[in-house]
């Protein structure tokens, strides 16, 4: 149980184009999905908080209108990278949490290595 | 000070052998403690929850908590080349905020 798929897990696209990854929790409800990027050799840093049927909450130094997220479902919450350049070249994970649960453990994705060229 | 301090190894050891990783914290709110295995080019696993001081055990790994100290402890036993990955420690404080705070994470090498 507590599966959370990604996709694509991989994608290779050009400067100035946007990417979707999608985010799926695939056997639990999240009402709460989370979205990291990791750069290599480094700790995952939590970009921003999706919550289902309301506006994400973006971290500090974070821009929303740059990195868009959807959480239209309880199952499915969306990363928008737009007008991509070679320094959004990163580790893109999501988390949910699952609502089923009061504890605050959360189960991540396999991730999204996004490569701008 | 940071949040939460890990070590961030590398660290390798001989299979078979017991492995430790800690993190110590400086926040006495966190009261949830969680461990996360990460393999190269996926995402975090997670492997151990505990929220109250003491010992938690699941097969292989226990995990170990001291409020008092602000210290946690993963212990893996009977090391394996598969547990070669990178571990981290992640911590919340409850409250209805669902962040976590995650240490840098210590790369393990099992060397068989």
């Amino acid at each position: 149980g507590a599966v959370v798929s990604q996709h694509p897990s991989r994608v290779i696209c050009k400067s100035g184009t946007s990417v979707k990854i999608e985010c799926r929790s695939l056997d639990f409800q999240a009402t709460t999905m989370f979205w990291y990027r990791q750069f290599p050799k480094q700790s995952l840093m939590l970009m921003a908080t999706s919550n289902e049927g309301s506006k994400a909450t973006y971290e500090q130094g974070v821009e929303k209108d740059k990195f868009l997220i959807n959480h239209a479902s309880l199952t499915l919450s969306t990363l928008t990278v737009t007008s991509a350049h070679p320094e959004d070249s990163s580790f893109y994970i999501c988390s949910a949490r699952d609502l089923g649960r009061s504890s605050y453990e959360q189960y991540f994705g396999p991730g999204t290595r996004l490569t701008v060229t | 000070q940071k949040e939460v301090e890990q070590d961030p190894g590398p660290l390798s050891v001989p299979e078979g052998a017991i492995v430790s990783l800690n993190c110590t914290y400086s926040n006495s709110a966190f009261q949830y403690f969680m461990w996360y295995r990460q393999y190269s080019r996926k995402g975090p696993e997670l492997l151990m929850y505990t929220y109250s001081s003491g010992n938690k055990e699941d097969g292989r790994f226990t995990a170990q908590v001291d409020k008092s100290s602000k210290y946690i402890s993963l212990f893996i036993r009977d090391s394996q080349p598969s547990d070669s990955a990178t571990y981290l420690c992640a911590l919340n404080s409850g409250a209805g905020s669902y962040q976590l705070t995650f240490g840098k994470g210590t790369k393990l090498s099992v060397i068989p």
